[in-house]
Order: C-alpha cells, then sequence, then structure tokens
C-alpha cells in the first residue's frame, strides 16, 4: 500500500540554524500539507500546497517556513531560524482529489 | 475559530465495543474525520463521514454523526488490544484544505 514518507525521523538542532525536513508524499496525489504537534497539544495545520503554490497557510506559517516542492517526488518545510519554540513533531500529509489526507510517520524537531 | 474536542481517554476489555466522542463548533463542516495513532508512528486515516450523512459503516467501525449537535462518534464493535492506540476526530470546512483535529482520545484495550 503505499504511504507517505519522511525523513529524518528524529532532527536536533541548534537555536538560530536553519532546518528542512522531507517528504515524499503519494505518487498520484495533489495536494500537499504540514501540520506540526506539540508535546501535549493538538496537531495544527501550517500549511497546504496545490499546483505548486501555497494554497493555505494558519497564522503559525510565518516568513520564517517556506515549502518547495523541488522535483515530482519530494515536498519540503524549510525553518530558516529555529526557535525552542519550533521544537515539535512535524507532520507531511498528501491527498488526492477524493477522501482524506494520509500522514507521514512524522519528523521529531529539537531545538536546543 | 473552530474549535474540536474529545475526552482524554477511555478504557474497554477486549471483546466490548468502545465509543469514543468528538464535539466540534463549525457550522461549515464538509468532512469529518477519525484518525488512529499507535505509538511513535504518524496518523493513520480510518475513516470519515461527509457532512450529509447521518452514520457511516466500515467493517467494524461505525461512525455517527449529529449535525444538529455538532457531535461525532466512532464505535469500535469487538474491541482488541491492537486497538489500544490515540483516536483523533478532525473536520475540515467547506472551502478550506486544513484540517482542525482534537486532542486525542487514548483508547486502552484489557484483555
Amino acid at each position: 500500500e503505499p504511504e507517505v514518507t519522511q525523513t529524518p525521523s528524529h532532527q536536533v538542532t541548534q537555536m538560530g540554524q536553519e532546518v528542512i525536513l522531507r517528504c515524499v508524499p503519494i505518487s498520484n496525489h495533489l495536494y500537499f500539507y504540514w501540520y506540526r504537534q506539540i508535546l501535549g497539544q493538538k496537531v495544527e495545520f501550517l500549511v497546504s500546497f496545490y499546483n505548486n503554490e501555497i494554497s493555505e497557510k494558519s497564522e503559525i506559517f510565518d516568513d520564517q517556513f517556506s515549502v518547495e516542492r523541488p522535483d515530482g517526488s519530494n515536498f519540503t518545510l524549510k525553518i530558516r531560524s529555529t526557535k525552542l519554540e519550533d521544537s515539535a513533531m512535524y507532520f507531511c500529509a498528501s491527498k488526492d482529489r477524493e477522501f482524506g489526507q494520509f500522514f507521514g510517520p512524522g519528523t521529531r524537531l529539537t531545538v536546543l | 475559530g473552530e474549535d474540536v474536542e474529545q475526552s482524554l481517554f477511555l478504557s474497554v476489555r477486549e471483546g466490548d465495543s468502545s465509543v469514543i466522542n468528538c464535539t466540534y463548533t463549525d457550522s461549515s463542516s464538509t468532512y469529518l474525520y477519525w484518525y488512529k495513532q499507535e505509538p511513535g508512528a504518524g496518523l493513520q486515516l480510518l475513516t470519515y463521514i461527509f457532512s450529509n450523512m447521518d452514520m457511516k459503516q466500515d467493517q467494524r467501525l461505525t461512525v455517527l454523526l449529529n449535525k444538529k449537535d455538532k457531535h461525532l462518534s466512532l464505535r469500535i464493535a469487538d474491541t482488541q488490544t491492537g486497538d489500544s492506540a490515540i483516536y483523533f476526530c478532525a473536520d475540515r470546512s467547506t472551502g478550506f484544505q486544513k484540517l482542525v483535529f482534537g486532542t486525542g482520545t487514548r483508547l486502552l484495550v484489557s484483555p
């Protein structure tokens, strides 16, 4: 069964450093998403991406965040200058035209 | 803004039915979803219901939607120890892509 994959599974970084989280969505899907879950809190929407552009973003997704689909398979989330409060589990998801969003296993980001 | 709420914990015995409840505030929900998260894993899509439906059954899973009360439930028949996990409900509004998640209900199934 096709699935969303994410790398790395765990990323540790120093405050102020840039990180790139990578995702490979399901191959025939058209919509791509990033969510995050801070420990003990709800899963929160960050951004959705369709037709090579951002279609929706939350107030969390400020200028420090960017997304890219550099080729036909990868979907990345970049955080330019990480803060302590960016520590969270980051989930990538993808969807075709119908049904629900399929999530990857997540990348745990720890900012020290 | 929209809000989705769930009770935090449910404990059942193996073989019993489990009912996980969810309430939401969004009046323009299009789809409502149930996801399962096992330890160390991502969110697995279990089932969904369109907002003009009252009920959907999928093998051991039954979803009930009361749109008037904005109440959603997931019933798991013949609950097994492998069903132990955190269950999240989520809603999607008309015209939006984002999912709004509940807090998650931790289901513990004892033998």
